[in-house]
């Protein structure tokens, strides 16, 4: 089975900018997960989608961030205009749709590491 | 507020000596457990989970982490390290049921084995 797929693994780019991040869940997964890892730290929820439903997006910067995803599989994740404090690993998670407890494991793509210069 | 702390930012230990990291939660009702490893440039994998029942649960990778609701703690431990464990743990608590809700982690604490 696939894994998260994420990309790209890097990007550098100046502040002011925009960038964005594409995520590929696991196949059948119907909840996805946006987190910003800020080094040092753990990482912190921005959104989850439930298919292309948001369920939570209370911790999205939403004046420069937004996030889609249109089909209810892929996902995409933007930043316009990029601040220095947005550098950090952006990871994505998927997991299955359902209730009991074996469905909230959450799968981990390898994350997109951003740099703003 | 639902919050993880993990006293221990860095833990070094030797190679085939016991480890233990510790998390404390802050949970306003009962919590799913989790502990992911992260090593340089991957994503994180989960070791393991406490949902209820034994509250001795057990992972991959030889790990065991024990819940103890008295001290709201769910500490991982490992008899050996092996000098591939050095990485960085986080501990993660979750709501209740199914695929809502989401995952708040603690900040991490970098595990460095000796040999």
């Amino acid at each position: 089975e696939a894994g998260v797929a994420q990309s790209p693994r890097y990007k550098i780019i100046e502040k002011r900018q925009s960038v964005a991040f594409w995520c590929n869940p696991i196949s059948g997964h119907a909840t996805l997960y946006w987190y910003q890892q800020i080094l040092g730290q753990g990482p912190k929820l921005l959104i989850q989608f439930q298919n292309n439903g948001v369920v939570d997006d209370s911790q999205l910067p939403k004046d420069r961030f937004s996030a889609e995803r249109l089909k209810g599989v892929d996902s995409t994740l933007k930043i316009q205009p990029a601040k220095l404090e947005d550098s950090a690993v952006y990871l994505c998670a998927s997991t299955l749709w359902g209730g009991g407890p074996s469905y909230n494991e959450q799968f981990f793509g390898p994350g997109t590491r951003l740099t703003v210069l | 507020a639902q919050s993880v702390t993990q006293p221990d930012i860095h833990i070094t230990v030797s190679e085939g000596a016991s480890l233990e990291l510790r998390c404390n939660y802050s949970y306003g009702a009962t919590p799913y457990l989790f502990w992911y490893v992260q090593s340089p440039g991957q994503g994180l994998q989960l070791l393991l989970k406490y949902f209820s029942g034994d509250t001795l649960v057990q992972g991959i990778k030889g790990f065991e982490a024990e819940f103890k609701r008295s001290q709201s703690s769910f500490n991982l431990r490992k008899p050996s390290v092996h000098w591939s464990d050095a990485a960085e743990y986080f501990c993660a608590v979750g709501p209740y049921g199914g695929s809502q809700g989401n995952l708040i982690f603690g900040k991490g604490t970098k595990l460095s084995v000796k040999p």
